[in-house]
Order: structure tokens, then sequence, then C-alpha cells
């Protein structure tokens, strides 16, 4: 079944480490996002890709970062300079050759993060 | 700015009503609305869309949603809710090609 597989599901971190969150699909599908759930609050945009080796960031980028080496995975990585890492974070991709640009986003199941 | 308003944190509804979860935009140009649900540490799951056409949209699980350009609203709705209904819903708009902006979500519970 095509999909997007996140992992691992839940992760504990140290102060200070740095920590990198994988995201793979195979959904053939050209962008592909990270965002940020806090309670309460909506999701946030951290980066986006709408192709290999390029990306973009979102509303949030500080103590983040990404690369896209391969059109299938997009990992995240949540260095020490983020100051309240503690959150959930989801994966999304959506099929960008739609000529409407209509397309909904599809999401993986999430990562959960807990700096202790 | 494109913005996407849920007024409500909390809908409570007794099992077997109709349910509405409210949502309002504020967009530039043609406004692409979406509906998701999510369940507790689970990803968002897709419910329904509206891109052009019927301003009566009809999606998965029995869920439909109602587009009101005047009102600039996009209610979700079910005639009849079930307690397996119980989740977090969140109503987004697509823009600027291919950035979604997401309202702050509302907890809908169903009461047996």
């Amino acid at each position: 079944d095509g999909g997007i597989t996140q992992s691992p599901k839940y992760l504990f971190r140290k102060e200070g480490q740095n920590v990198t969150l994988s995201c793979e699909q195979n959904l053939n599908h050209d962008a592909m996002y990270w965002y940020r759930q806090d309670p309460g609050q909506g999701l946030r945009l951290i980066y986006y890709s709408q192709i290999v080796n390029d990306f973009q960031k979102g509303d949030i980028a500080e103590g983040y970062s990404v690369s896209r080496e391969k059109k299938e995975s997009f990992p995240l990585t949540v260095t020490s300079a983020q100051k309240n890492p503690t959150a959930f974070y989801l994966c999304a991709s959506s099929n960008d050759r739609d000529p409407t640009n209509t397309g909904e986003l599809f999401f993986g199941e999430g990562s959960r993060l807990t700096v202790l | 700015a494109q913005s996407v308003a849920q007024p409500e944190d909390q809908v409570n509804v007794a099992e077997g009503n109709p349910l509405t979860v409210k949502c309002t935009y504020s967009v530039s140009g043609n406004p692409y609305l979406f509906w998701y649900v999510q369940y507790p540490n689970r990803g968002l799951q897709f419910l329904l869309k509206y891109i052009t056409g019927d301003n009566l949209v009809k999606g998965s699980y029995g869920f439909e949603a109602e587009f009101n350009k005047s009102q600039t609203s996009f209610h979700l709705k079910k005639p009849s809710a079930l307690v397996s209904d119980s989740a977090l819903y969140f109503c987004a708009v697509r823009y600027n090609f291919n950035k979604f902006y997401f309202g702050s979500g509302t907890k809908l519970n169903v009461k047996p």
C-alpha cells in the first residue's frame, strides 16, 4: 500500500542533543512537508520541499534542518538550537503534478519527541 | 493574509444527533478548503475538500461540508453522530500553489 512512513513513533532526547526524524513516502509525490503540532494549536509549517535537492523554510524553521537527497525521503533534524522541541511532528506529501494544484495533503502517523 | 478560524475549541453532541463543526476562512482568490480528522497520537486523515462547483461537498464516513461564499464559511456536518466520530477536526486552506494553513482544531465529543 502506498503511504508515508515516519519513524520513530516516540523519541526521547536529552537537552543539547540533535535528533533526526525519518520520513519516507512511496506515493511518487514531488512535494513533502514537515509540520509541528502543539496542544491547542494548529499545525505549523517547519520546512517544505517541492523537488529533490531543494527546500524552503516554513513559518518556524529556526532550530531545524532538512535534506532532500531522494524523492522518497525528507528527514528532519531537530537541533540543540531549538529551544522548545517537545512536540508532535508530522510529515506530509502532496501530488503537485496535479495541474489544478488542488490536491490534498497525505500525512504520516507522526513522531512524538520529548526532551528530558 | 490567508487564515482559517475554528471558533470552537470543543463541540459536544449526543450520539444520533446532527453535528456541526465550524470553520471560517480568509483568502485572496479562489479558496481551496479541506477538512481533516485526527485521532489521538495519529496523523491527519483527509475527509473532504471544496475546490469549485456544488456548495455541498460529501466526504468520507458520512461527513459533508457546506461552502458559503458570502459568509466565508466551510462548516463540517454529519446528520447523525457516532461515538467513534469523537476526534480532533482541522479545517485547512491551500494557497500559494502548495502551502496549507490550518485552523487550531476543534475537539468533537460524541456521548452515548
